[in-house]
């Protein structure tokens, strides 16, 4: 099954820095999504890729996907308190396997 | 709020016990999918139903089953339960199956088995 491997495990910044999270899979996908889970809740949609895309923009967030080498990128600018949390990227057609994602902790 | 709704938000049980967890998906969405997350295993894809049919199926144990029913909510059973199926068991439903539209997440069923 297709699943997505989020790098670095854990990541903590200074307020007001850029905070990047990688995601790496394994075979073809033709959509891939990011997440964010805020502690003990349920998960939020950020952002849908489609294969054909390279980019993607919402916000501060940033998405790219390199399909030649299998990975995504997440990039949060301008990071606040508020986007202390846990990332994910997802992919999958029929179902939606998400990786063990990366957490984030915004420095004050 | 998402517009998924879980229940019970949390529920204790005994070892060997059954117990049910139901979802409500959002107004139109007719794919529901359960997630089983613990601490040191991720988001683990349970099972997913589409319009009542079951469309994928993932680590799902034998003991758990689940349905899809026609006005679109769905039970996630757990039976002879184990301290190991402790976890947040949650729901999520989309337009469409699979990857290809986001999923919108509850808030979660926190079961404890004791």
């Amino acid at each position: 099954s297709q699943q997505g491997e989020e790098d670095p495990q854990a990541l903590s910044i200074q307020e007001g820095e850029n905070a990047t999270m990688n995601c790496s899979y394994k075979t073809s996908i033709n959509n891939l999504q990011w997440y964010r889970q805020n502690s003990g809740r349920g998960l939020v949609h950020l952002i849908l890729i489609r294969s054909n895309e390279r980019e993607k923009h919402s916000g501060r967030l940033r998405v790219t996907l390199d399909t030649s080498k299998k990975s995504s990128s997440l990039l949060i600018t301008a990071s606040r308190a508020a986007d202390t949390a846990s990332y994910f990227c997802a992919t999958g057609d029929d179902k939606i396997i998400f990786g063990k994602g990366t957490r984030l902790h915004i420095l004050p | 709020d998402s517009g998924v709704t879980q229940t019970p938000k949390h529920l204790i049980t005994a070892t060997g016990q059954r117990v049910t967890l139901r979802c409500s998906p959002r107004s139109g969405d007719l794919s529901v999918y359960w997630y089983q997350q613990s601490l040191d295993q991720g988001l683990q894809f349970l099972i997913q139903y589409y319009n009542g049919e079951e469309r994928a199926k993932g680590n799902i144990l034998e003991r758990f089953s689940a349905q899809q029913f026609p006005d679109l909510h769905s039970e996630l059973n757990l039976s002879s339960l184990e301290l190991g199926d402790s976890a947040l068991y949650f729901c999520a439903s989309s337009v469409e199956a699979g990857g290809y539209t986001e999923a919108f997440f509850g808030q979660g069923t926190r079961l404890t088995v004791v």
